[in-house]
């Protein structure tokens, strides 16, 4: 069972770089969800899609956008990455909002650093 | 503002010794108050869900509760194993996930 896939595991990109972290699901889950860790600070939620065709901003999407491309893959783009931008991002689904079943199945993360 | 806290930040126990993590939350419309492991290089880990308070709920040597403003996850006779980042998470504002920043638990053997 592969879950939440997201790719690539590892970046380094060098200020006003860009490049897109893509995330991928196989549980027929309609909500998608774009986080960043950071030490002391928690996942933080960048952008969301409650379902195909939808996006929504979240705590921090300055410097981000997505595409939900259809029902299992979910991008985020960062068109001139930023020092402040080096985190740990994981892609999440979730079945249903608001359902009885609602929780986040969680992707393995992709660490990156911007120079 | 919605927030939630988590404490303590680091926790260190010897196995055997029991003890609890703390969750509160000031969040309008609470829809639900998750709890998450994360072990070190990988994503969270679902592992409970409550809803209103006084419900509690079981899973291995973990079980937790809530009230109306908090939760605690009681960790009974912790192994190493046990030795993870747990986080908290509140449902609130359709499809927004507010999350602490997590107690990290080390269970020296």
């Amino acid at each position: 069972n592969a879950g939440v896939t997201q790719t690539p595991k590892f970046q380094v990109l060098k200020t006003g770089q860009s490049m897109t972290l893509q995330c991928a699901q196989d549980m027929n889950h309609n909500s998608m969800y774009w986080y960043r860790q950071d030490p002391g600070m928690g996942l933080r939620l960048i952008y969301y899609s409650a379902s195909e065709g939808t996006t929504d901003k979240g705590e921090v999407p300055n410097g981000y956008n997505v595409s939900r491309l259809n029902k299992r893959e979910f991008s985020l783009r960062l068109e001139s990455a930023a020092p402040s931008q080096t985190s740990v991002y994981f892609c999440a689904s979730s079945p249903e909002a608001g359902g009885a079943n609602e929780k986040l199945f969680f992707g393995s993360g992709t660490q990156l650093s911007v120079l | 503002e919605d927030q939630v806290t988590q404490s303590p930040e680091a926790l260190r126990l010897q196995e055997g010794e029991s003890s609890s993590l703390n969750c509160s939350y000031t969040v309008s419309g609470l829809r639900g108050l998750f709890w998450y492991r994360q072990d070190p290089g990988k994503g969270p880990e679902f592992l409970f869900t409550l809803y209103s308070a006084g419900e509690e709920k079981e899973k291995e040597r973990l079980k937790a509760t809530l009230t109306k403003k908090e939760s605690f996850l009681h960790i009974t006779a912790p192994k190493p194993e046990d030795s993870a980042t747990y986080l908290c998470s509140t449902g609130a504002n359709f499809n927004k996930f507010y999350f602490g920043s997590g107690t990290k638990l080390n269970v020296k053997p």
